[in-house]
């Protein structure tokens, strides 16, 4: 099983600022990786797909990047309503989920 | 517009069963690929089971032997049975859409199972 772990685990800022999230593969999953958010009480939402493609609807501002094992999701200028947990997927070797990330307001 | 709503989740004890199920709509669930993520309370995100387009079927081995996942195309929703349901099967389970079999494009808003005496 490929495990996704995810850095840090909880991310304090403020709005405005840039958001740095990481999600490591404990093998390469080329770039079969994908970034939710999930805010409290509702489903994940897809941000990102194979690594850096934005789904439909999801604004500039979130942007995805790396391959093999290294990832990395940025939100160049936190609005409020990005406060929220982000997961990393892989579907490399089925479906995994990193342990999440809590972006708090600061 | 996609949409998917999970019904049948609920109280049940240790060893019971239970049925869970999706109804679809916006598109067709036999042009997608079908998935059970579930979410124990407070915790991440946990892949249980996934339906291809052509007919193949997975399961995580957290539920191999114990669900099953079925899909009905003339009602275009999509089934879990959960037998011999333990306490670590608590969770919120959401149907997920997938328009190739890597991601889940949409979610539905859950449904909660509680495994309790």
């Amino acid at each position: 099983e490929i495990v996704l772990t995810q850095s840090p685990a909880t991310l304090s800022l403020s709005p405005g600022e840039r958001a740095t999230l990481s999600c490591r593969a404990s093998q390469s999953v080329s770039s079969y990786l994908a970034w939710y958010q999930q805010k409290p009480g509702q489903a994940p939402r897809l941000l990102i797909s194979d690594a850096s493609n934005r789904a439909t609807g999801i604004p500039a501002r979130f942007s995805g990047s790396g391959s093999g094992t290294d990832f990395t999701l940025t939100i160049s200028s936190l609005e409020p309503e990005d406060f929220a947990v982000y997961y990393c997927q892989q579907r490399g070797n089925w479906y995994t989920f990193g342990q999440g990330t809590k972006l708090d307001i600061k | 517009e996609v949409q998917l709503v999970e019904t049948g989740g609920g109280l049940i004890q240790p060893g019971g069963s239970l049925r869970l199920s999706c109804a679809a709509s916006g598109f067709t669930v036999s042009s997608s690929y079908m998935s059970w993520v579930r979410q124990a309370p407070g915790k991440g995100l946990e892949w249980v089971s996934v339906f291809y387009i052509g007919g193949s079927i997975y399961y995580a081995d957290s539920v191999k032997g114990r669900f099953t996942i079925s899909r009905d195309n003339s009602k275009n929703t999509l089934h879990l049975q959960m037998d011999s349901l333990r306490a670590e099967d608590t969770a919120v389970y959401y149907c997920a859409r997938g328009v190739t079999r890597y991601y889940f494009d949409n979610w539905g808003q859950g449904t909660l199972v509680t495994v309790s005496s």
